[in-house]
C-alpha cells in the first residue's frame, strides 16, 4: 500500500539554523510533490510544488529537493525564524492524481 | 471573499445527531476537496467535486457521510447519527482546476460528538 513517511519526531532548532525536514514515499510515482505548512487551528497552506524532472526548487528561505531512485524529497529551512514554527506536511502526486495525500507532518519550533 | 470559509468553526454534537459543514471555496474554483484531519496527522482525502459533480467520494468512511455541491459553488458535507469516531477537524479546499495544482485550505470545522 502507499505510504508517506515524514520526520517522525519534532524539530526544535535555534533561530538562524537550518532546518531539515524527510519526506519518504513508498509505492507512489509521483509526478509532483506539494509542500504545505500548517498553524494550529488553521488549514494547510500551499508552499512548494515540485516536479520529478527538477532536482531543486528554492523559495525565498525555503528549499525543496526530489530524489525520485531514492523515493525522498528534502525541505530545508535556512536562517530560521521563530515565524516558521509550525507544521509541514509533504504530499506526493501521481501525474493524473487530484486528491492530496498527506504524511503525518513534522512540527518545528525555531527558538528565539 | 479572499478565501475560503467554512462553518461553523467549532461543532459539538450528541452521539446519533445530524451535523451539516458548510464550504465557501474561493470564487470561480471549479475544484473541491473534503478532508478529514484527525489529531497530530496529516489530513485524509474524503470526496472530490468538479463543478456539481462529485467524481469521487471514495474516502467517505461510511454512508452516514453525504457530501454535496448543488450549483456547483458552496458545498456541504453532512454526517447523519454521528459517532464518537467522527470527532475531528473537517478541512475544505479548492483549486482553479488542473490537478497538480495548489489547494486552498479553509480554516476547518473541528467535530466533537460527545
Amino acid at each position: 500500500s502507499q505510504k508517506i513517511e515524514q520526520n517522525s519526531e519534532a524539530l526544535n532548532i535555534q533561530e538562524g539554523k537550518t532546518a531539515t525536514l524527510t519526506c519518504n514515499y513508498t509505492n507512489y510515482s509521483p509526478a509532483y510533490l506539494q509542500w504545505y505548512r500548517q498553524d494550529p487551528g488553521r488549514g494547510p497552506v500551499f508552499l512548494l510544488l515540485i516536479r520529478e524532472n527538477e532536482k531543486e526548487k528554492r523559495k525565498e528561505r525555503l528549499k525543496v529537493t526530489f530524489d525520485t531512485t531514492l523515493k525522498q524529497s528534502l525541505f530545508h529551512i535556512t536562517a530560521s525564524q521563530p515565524a516558521d514554527s509550525a507544521t509541514y506536511l509533504c504530499a506526493p502526486l501521481d501525474s493524473n492524481d487530484y486528491k492530496l495525500s498527506f504524511g503525518a507532518g513534522t512540527t518545528v519550533t525555531v527558538r528565539a | 471573499g479572499a478565501g475560503v470559509s467554512q462553518s461553523p468553526r467549532y461543532k459539538v454534537a450528541k452521539r446519533g445527531q445530524d451535523v451539516a459543514l458548510r464550504c465557501d471555496p474561493i470564487s470561480g474554483h471549479v475544484s473541491l476537496f473534503w478532508y478529514q484531519q484527525a489529531l497530530g496527522q496529516g489530513p485524509e482525502f474524503l470526496t472530490y467535486f468538479q463543478n456539481e459533480a462529485q467524481l469521487d467520494k471514495s474516502g467517505l468512511p461510511s454512508d452516514r457521510f453525504f457530501a454535496e455541491r448543488p450549483e456547483g459553488s458552496v458545498s456541504t458535507l453532512k454526517i447523519q447519527r454521528t459517532q464518537q469516531e467522527d470527532s475531528a477537524v473537517y478541512l475544505c479546499a479548492s483549486s482553479p482546476g488542473e490537478s497538480y495544482n495548489e489547494q486552498f485550505f479553509g480554516p476547518g470545522t473541528r467535530l466533537t460528538v460527545l
